[in-house]
């Protein structure tokens, strides 16, 4: 398997403008979790699906922010519109079952620069 | 409620010497325990994992971590280290109920030559 896959790796955009991310988890994978990382704030869960539904999204900074997953082999962050203090790396993580005794399997991360 | 509290939000060590990370943690219930290692622009890999086995668990790259329920501890140990070893590391707490994990602050580990 390649793991969980985020894209795009880097994102630059400017203020007021809408960011999508994306992400695929590790097939058979029933779990979904979006991270944000930043230097003041640390890595901080933003929202988790199980089976595709959104079980905790209370780690959504605001409006702005919005995740789907309309499968389960994808799901999209979305932030509309984008301010600069938005600007961090977005994790996507999965894990076979939203139990937190499982280990979580992270991808790359998605780099987002917000102008 | 759960939490994790990384003592050391910064360690160095000698190429070759022991290293030590400490953790903390707090949970109302069994906890899991994990150590995420995070390497400069990727993302965060599993180095070990606790769940009510073994109290000293072996990870990956010659880690281990010791479960010490009566301290509520769960520090990380390697005895010798290595240039390759230099990056952030995680402490992680879960449990059943939760059914989220719970990440520490983490400690950036410089290894020096």
């Amino acid at each position: 398997d390649a793991g969980v896959i985020q894209s795009p790796r880097h994102e630059v955009t400017e203020m007021g403008q809408e960011v999508t991310l994306r992400c695929k988890p590790i097939s058979g994978h029933n779990s979904l979790f979006w991270y944000r990382q930043t230097m003041m704030r640390g890595l901080e869960l933003l929202i988790y699906f199980n089976n595709n539904v959104p079980i905790d999204d209370s780690g959504m900074p605001e409006d702005r922010f919005s995740a789907k997953m309309p499968n389960a082999s994808f799901s999209t962050l979305k932030i509309q519109p984008s301010e600069p203090r938005d600007s961090a790396v977005y994790f996507c993580a999965s894990s076979l079952v939203a139990s937190a005794d499982n280990e979580q399997f992270f991808g790359p991360g998605t780099r987002l620069t917000v102008l | 409620a759960q939490s994790v509290t990384q003592l050391d939000s910064h360690v160095s060590v000698s190429e070759g010497t022991p290293v030590l990370l400490r953790c903390n943690y707090s949970s109302s219930y069994s906890p899991s325990l994990f150590w995420y290692v995070q390497h400069p622009n990727k993302g965060l890999q599993l180095l070990l994992k606790y769940t009510s086995a073994a109290t000293l668990v072996k990870g990956i790259n010659g880690f281990e971590a010791e479960f010490k329920k009566s301290e509520t501890s769960f520090h990380l140990t390697k005895p010798s280290a290595h240039m390759s070893d230099a990056a952030e590391y995680f402490c992680v707490v879960g449990s059943r109920s939760a059914r989220q994990l719970t990440f520490g602050s983490g400690t950036q580990l410089t290894v020096l030559p």
